[in-house]
């Protein structure tokens, strides 16, 4: 099994620009979530999906949108990026949320310039 | 007071040390308790849920004092390859019922010869 797949690992960008970050998950997993990472900050939620068609914000999801339309895909969208939103971005699945843990991916590395 | 508190480290310890790892939480409803484990420029990994009677996994054990709302690890003989941050991760207060996952800052651990 393949897990929790996010692309691309690393991307730069422009101030400005938008971009998708793509995570699919090949566990059937109803909960997913997008965190970020930062030094000294921990990961905190941006946003968070129970099931297909459902999301919904976490801690930080000014600057981010995000979609649900299949169980698999679970699609970040910047909108505009800005050098604030340089992190590092996991997308996370776990089969029925808070009980279970969370399986992680490999993360994308992005650099806002 | 923080949702997630973890002595940030390091703890320097030599090969066969035990080393204990503490976390508190300030979220009196929370429910699911665990511990991730997450190598340098790597996505976290679950290393293990607390439950309310302790558990233990070959050298590793998890304490959960819900009164004090503290949570524990502590690794018994330390390996090289124990060298890594460790997260102190509960149920927060997005998602409803699903309860997403609040993660502590981490505890950086070095495992020396």
């Amino acid at each position: 099994n393949a897990g929790v797949t996010q692309t691309p690992k690393f991307q730069v960008l422009k101030t400005g620009q938008s971009m998708t970050l793509q995570c699919a998950q090949d566990m059937n997993h109803e909960y997913m979530s997008w965190y970020r990472q930062d030094p000294g900050m921990g990961l905190r939620l941006i946003h968070y999906s129970v099931g297909a068609g459902i999301t919904d914000q976490g801690e930080v999801p000014n600057g981010y949108n995000v979609s649900r339309s299949t169980t698999e895909d679970f699609p970040l969208r910047l909108l505009s990026a800005a050098p604030s939103q340089t992190s590092v971005y996991f997308c996370a699945s776990s089969y029925q949320g808070r009980d279970y843990g969370y399986t992680f991916g490999s993360g994308t590395r992005l650099t806002v310039v | 007071r923080k949702e997630v508190e973890q002595d940030p480290g390091p703890f320097n310890v030599p090969e066969g040390a035990t080393v204990a790892f503490n976390c508190t939480y300030s979220n009196s409803a929370s429910q699911s308790f665990f511990w991730y484990r997450q190598d340098c420029r790597k996505e976290p990994k679950l290393l293990m849920s607390v439950y309310s009677s302790g558990n233990e996994d070959g050298r590793f054990t998890a304490q959960l004092n819900r009164a004090s709302q503290y949570i524990s690890l502590l690794i018994r003989d330390s390996k090289l390859s124990d060298s890594a941050t460790y997260l102190c991760v509960v149920n927060g207060r997005y998602g409803g019922s699903q309860g997403n996952l609040i993660f502590g800052k981490g505890t950086k651990l070095s495992v020396k010869p």
